[in-house]
């Protein structure tokens, strides 16, 4: 299965738009790109999930370039609550589940 | 909502004890996995199962093994608890692809487990 690479941490402050940027050159036409968020003490919780182009829901938008090699999470004014760690995963359909791969994922520190 | 439930939010045990560890979805899930988190290795599947009594290794499956004989609970069983087994375990579940695709998956608040 393909591997992603994401920056290990970012810093923001609250109200500032941040942008996490994945990196995955070898990805698969069946591959989709979703994103999990993790608080402490918790479960990782599904955010977005996208194939190409870009996608918005009520709290992300995904971006991802024609070539699909890369893809972008936007959190729009953050707030301290969005402090967690953000992970960017492959997901390929196609077999008879959907097994994923979790990385190491990017501490987002929002400060006020 | 979908909601898995893991049975122990904190457990220890001894080296050399058979360790159990318990998941429950209520949302009729076809696949269910196991996962353990630790510092700095993210998250690594230990098995999952996408059927009742099917399973299947993911990752890191030595020294595990999972039941499943109902199609709402997934078990974790160590058989022989080692230190190197202190963790922190989540299970998940998600709808199959062939229901419905781009199914994500939904994960219960972890167990973390100390292995004496």
């Amino acid at each position: 299965l393909a591997k992603t690479t994401q920056p290990i941490s970012m810093d923001s402050y609250e109200g500032q738009e941040v942008n996490i940027t994945c990196s995955h050159n070898n990805i698969a036409t069946n591959d989709y790109i979703t994103w999990y968020q993790q608080f402490p003490s918790q479960g990782p919780r599904f955010i977005i999930q996208g194939y190409k182009t870009k996608v918005t829901n009520e709290v992300a938008s995904l971006f991802i370039p024609a070539d699909r090699k890369s893809s972008t999470l936007s959190l729009p004014r953050v707030s301290l609550s969005d402090t967690a760690v953000y992970y960017c995963l492959l997901q390929t359909y196609g077999g008879a589940t959907n097994k994923l791969i979790f990385g190491t994922g990017t501490l987002l520190a929002v400060q006020p | 909502d979908v909601k898995v439930t893991q049975s122990s939010r904190y457990l220890v045990k001894r080296t050399g004890e058979k360790v159990f560890l318990e998941c429950v979805q209520d949302m009729d899930h076809e696949n269910m996995f196991w996962y353990r988190q630790d510092p700095g290795l993210g998250l690594r599947l230990i098995y999952f199962s996408y059927d009742v009594k099917m399973k299947e290794k993911g990752d890191i499956p030595e020294g595990y093994s999972v039941s499943r004989e109902k199609k709402e609970r997934f078990s974790l069983i160590l058989e022989s608890a080692s230190t190197n087994q202190t963790s922190m375990y989540l299970c998940a579940s998600s709808l199959s692809p062939q229901r419905q695709s781009n199914q994500p998956q939904h994960f219960g608040d972890g167990t973390r487990l100390s292995i004496l």
